[in-house]
């Protein structure tokens, strides 16, 4: 399975920036790359997810690099809302069926 | 609103009992999923199922059975082989079961607590 590699823990203040590493070096180019995240005590939320171009959503950017082995979640201006465990995962397709595995993620921690 | 359903929310059984968790979704998914988590772990695969009537083991499906009767729902029965049944157990679907594209929606899980 193609893993992904995450920080522990990130911290930010609010109003700020922030950028939320993952590196996945053995991506194969079928995989997608999902971004989840996952408040104490809920199920995770589905934040975003890309192929090869640059994601914006609503909820945040997803910058991939060129030779898709990195990517990078943008959160463009930190809430205290925002804190919680980011997950980034491949999304793969094996043997005609497609799941998710996760890591433990990036808690990221937001400062007033 | 559209969304998946599990309860309940908090569950306490002994030891040696089997336990069945529900899932229900109103999002007209055709995939569905059970994953366990442990405290301060990431998401373990226990079972899916791409289809009604069809389900496939993940990576720790052993003490737990599902079934698959309709497309709504996808219970998961924690049985007394199952030897740390104590965990998080979250639920979760999605369209398009054969593409990377197709992201998971996930329900708020249940906290099972065995004794």
């Amino acid at each position: 399975d193609a893993k992904t590699t995450q920080p522990n823990s990130m911290e930010s203040n609010e109003e700020e920036p922030v950028h939320l590493p993952c590196n996945h070096s053995t991506i194969s180019g079928t995989d997608y790359i999902h971004w989840y995240r996952q408040l104490p005590s809920q199920g995770p939320e589905y934040v975003i997810h890309g192929l090869t171009s640059n994601v914006n959503n609503r909820m945040a950017s997803l910058a991939i690099a060129e030779d898709r082995k990195s990517s990078t979640l943008i959160l463009h201006r930190a809430t205290l809302r925002d804190a919680a465990v980011y997950y980034c995962i491949l999304r793969e397709v094996n043997s005609g069926y497609s799941t998710l595995t996760f890591g433990k993620g990036t808690m990221l921690l937001v400062s007033p | 609103d559209g969304g998946i359903t599990q309860s309940p929310k908090y569950l306490f059984r002994k030891e040696g009992q089997n336990v069945t968790l529900s899932c229900e979704q109103n999002l007209n998914h055709d995939a569905m999923y059970w994953y366990r988590q442990d405290p301060g772990q990431g998401l373990r695969l226990i079972y899916y199922s791409q289809i009604v009537n069809d389900f496939q083991k993940g990576d720790i499906a052993e003490g737990y059975s599902v079934s698959r009767e309709k497309k709504e729902s996808f219970p998961l029965t924690v049985t007394s082989a199952q030897k740390n049944p104590t965990a998080f157990y979250l639920c979760a679907s999605s369209h398009r079961p054969l593409q990377g594209s197709s992201p998971l929606h996930f329900g708020n899980g249940t906290r099972l607590t065995v004794t």
